[in-house]
């Protein structure tokens, strides 16, 4: 059984870019959580996406957005990119939206 | 707002050792959880407590939960090396999949 994964491992950006970073759902689960990891912080909520709709989202801009496809795989796209966006984004998939959550490795943003 | 206090926020501690972290919070949870995550890698969970007053064991890792499923404590005996890494408590509310995390605690055990 494949655990959940993310691309890319690491990225560097400057302000005002746009980044896409992918996660793939560990089989059989339909829902995908992001979270935002900075630097020496606990993990904040960014959104989920349950059966490929948006089922709750936190306290990020809306330059923050998401996106679930068929096979349950999601992209996180952040536009506009500020230097505080630096930090380790992780994804997490369950198998529903209130079912334990398998996080992946992450990918580490660095905006320059 | 729903906030997790997790202390200490740093703790260095010689093998042999006991220690304990602490989660508190100004509201009930629905369930709370406790991961470990060490650099470059995703948080890994370790318990799942969902009952006021609920204790379980996991070899030398001792969780309880608080009977007003308000606050949380991790226990360590025995410290070894392989202990060390970030330990992150989070909570879920209203049997919602949003998970609020506290900032964790950095734990170091020196051989």
């Amino acid at each position: 059984e494949t655990g959940v994964t993310q691309s890319p491992t690491h990225l560097i950006k400057t302000r005002g870019q746009q980044v896409t970073l992918r996660c793939s759902s560990q089989s059989g689960h339909n829902t995908v959580s992001w979270y935002q990891q900075a630097l020496g912080q606990g993990p904040q909520f960014i959104f989920q996406y349950y059966r490929e709709e948006e089922n709750g989202r936190g306290n990020f801009p809306p330059r923050f957005s998401g996106l679930q496809f068929p096979n349950y795989s999601s992209e996180l796209n952040v536009n506009a990119l500020e230097l505080d966006d630096s930090a380790l984004y992780l994804c997490a998939s369950s198998e529903d939206w209130f079912g334990e959550q398998f996080f992946g490795p992450g990918t580490r943003l660095t905006v320059l | 707002t729903q906030l997790l206090e997790q202390s200490p926020q740093f703790l260095s501690i010689q093998e042999g050792e006991n220690l304990t972290v602490y989660c508190n919070s100004s509201s009930v949870f629905s369930s709370l959880q406790w991961y470990r995550q060490e650099p470059g890698e995703g948080p890994v969970l370790l318990v799942t407590v969902v009952t006021g007053g609920e204790v379980k064991k996991l070899k030398r890792l001792t969780f309880q939960f608080g009977d007003a499923r308000k606050d949380s404590s991790l226990h360590i005996t025995a410290a070894q090396p392989g202990d060390t890494g970030l330990y992150l408590c989070a909570g879920t509310y209203n049997q919602g999949g949003k998970l609020i995390f506290g900032q964790g605690t950095e734990l170091s055990v020196k051989p």
